[in-house]
């Protein structure tokens, strides 16, 4: 069972536009949600987290959005580059229970073309 | 900090040969976590381990499958005998309890 849904499998954005990540969750209990961000080749990279406490939190061009009551956040990334051009993962997890776990989405595979 | 170190970054075998992976983690991160990455299946928790003693197994495919963390600098996965579905690429993570994850490089498994 995916504790962690993700969309769009794949998403090709201009340069220059904003790309949209979307995860969903059912557990109530996860508490903590980071982004990871993966370049061919190479391990998934810690990008950007969030708490629940707060409905949005920003880091340069990237951006998460909360809704708790929804259980849903995003990642949003302004003025998209070809740098950008990744697999993006979002993940989740509970700090209260047993250990930091990390239950990951499917993974996003996002083309910025120039 | 070197990162998360994993040995070898690729790795092509026979079907039937036994695999050894091998991670080194993050000096002080007290968590490590064996996952697969495929297309298919996205990325697999295989197995994880807490203070060197092994947490949750329910990952692991099957009993081809083993893995081990004798000390806190060290961990193996290995697979005997392997077969042409065991071809993926293998990472490790470290991670201190309240901080996210350190992924590897990763090992790309290739059995033919």
């Amino acid at each position: 069972q995916q504790q962690v849904k993700q969309s769009p499998q794949s998403l090709i954005v201009q340069k220059g536009g904003i790309s949209i990540i979307n995860c969903a969750y059912e557990n109530t209990a996860f508490d903590y949600f980071p982004w990871y961000q993966q370049f061919p080749g190479k391990g998934p990279a810690l990008l950007i987290a969030i708490r629940p406490d707060v409905s949005e939190k920003k880091e340069g061009r990237f951006t998460i959005s909360f809704n708790k009551s929804a259980k849903q956040f995003s990642l949003h990334i302004m003025d998209s580059q070809p740098g950008d051009s990744a697999t993006y993962f979002c993940a989740a997890s509970s700090r209260g229970s047993t250990l930091g776990r990390l239950y990951f989405g499917r993974g996003t595979q996002l083309t910025v073309w120039p | 900090d070197a990162g998360v170190i994993q040995s070898p970054r690729h790795e092509v075998t026979e079907m039937g040969q036994e695999v050894t992976l091998r991670c080194k983690p993050i000096s002080g991160h007290d968590y490590l976590f064996w996952y697969r990455q495929t297309m298919m299946r996205g990325l697999e928790l295989l197995i994880y381990f807490n203070n060197n003693v092994p947490i949750d197994d329910s990952g692991m495919p099957e009993d081809r499958f083993s893995a081990k963390m004798p000390n806190a600098s060290f961990s193996t996965l290995k697979i005997q005998p392997s077969e042409p579905r065991d071809s993926a690429v293998y990472f490790c993570a470290s991670s201190l309890r309240e901080f996210g994850y350190t992924f590897g490089s990763g090992t790309r498994l290739t059995v033919v």
